[in-house]
């Protein structure tokens, strides 16, 4: 059963450059949730898709967005970066549609550095 | 999500018992607790969740307190590969989201 996978594993982007980074969910799970871990701190809530909406959103600007595939891959874009944008994103996966989604599973995580 | 409170660190001496407090009094009745822990550099891993009951599974056990307000995850032997950080979380019934605070650091040495 294969778990929660990310990619790139790294990526170095310049300031003003736009990312993109993929994520696919663990088997039999509808929903993805998409967190921003600067060093030295919790996970960040950035946003969540289900049914290829967006449906939850947290205090990221608009530079931040998402797609979610029929698949239930998921992709997070971010525009013109900063150098603030450098961190670990995490993308974890739950079964909203079937029990409740609470439970999440995350994965490897992409680490992204802004110079 | 109720807010949490945890220690920032602990230590455990390797093959006792890790007991990690977490204080959530602002906790709602439709509320469950979650633990997870982050090796460095890794993604989050779960570890177990509970409602009300107290809660075992293969990786710890979860003593929550009759009126909620607060809980303990037990690692009954911790291992060197134990050492992480570790996370309790408060979280709504179809929120599919978690708010995570700074978390307390295990140290379990040898």
């Amino acid at each position: 059963d294969a778990g929660v996978t990310q990619s790139p594993t790294h990526l170095i982007k310049t300031r003003g450059q736009q990312v993109t980074l993929r994520c696919s969910p663990k088997s039999g799970h509808d929903t993805v949730s998409w967190y921003q871990q600067a060093l030295g701190q919790g996970p960040q809530f950035i946003f969540q898709y289900y049914e290829e909406e967006e449906r939850q959103r947290g205090n990221f600007p608009d530079r931040f967005s998402g797609h979610q595939f029929p698949n239930y891959s998921s992709e997070l874009n971010v525009n013109a970066l900063l150098l603030g944008d450098s961190a670990l994103y995490l993308c974890a996966s739950s079964d909203l549609g079937h029990s409740g989604g609470e439970t999440q599973y995350f994965g490897p995580g992409t680490r992204l550095l802004v110079l | 999500d109720a807010k949490t409170t945890q220690p920032p660190s602990m230590d455990c001496a390797e093959g006792r018992a890790a007991n990690l407090p977490c204080n959530h009094s602002t906790i709602s009745g439709n509320e469950y607790v979650y633990w997870y822990r982050q090796i460095h550099s890794q993604g989050p891993q779960y570890i177990i969740h509970g409602l009300k009951n107290n809660e075992t599974n293969e990786m710890a056990s979860l003593i929550i307190t009759e009126d909620r307000k607060s809980s303990t995850l037990i690692l009954p032997h911790a291992t060197l590969r134990d050492t992480a950080v570790y996370y309790c979380i408060v979280t709504h019934t179809n929120a599919g989201k978690s708010t995570f605070g700074d978390g307390t650091t295990l140290t379990v040495k040898p």
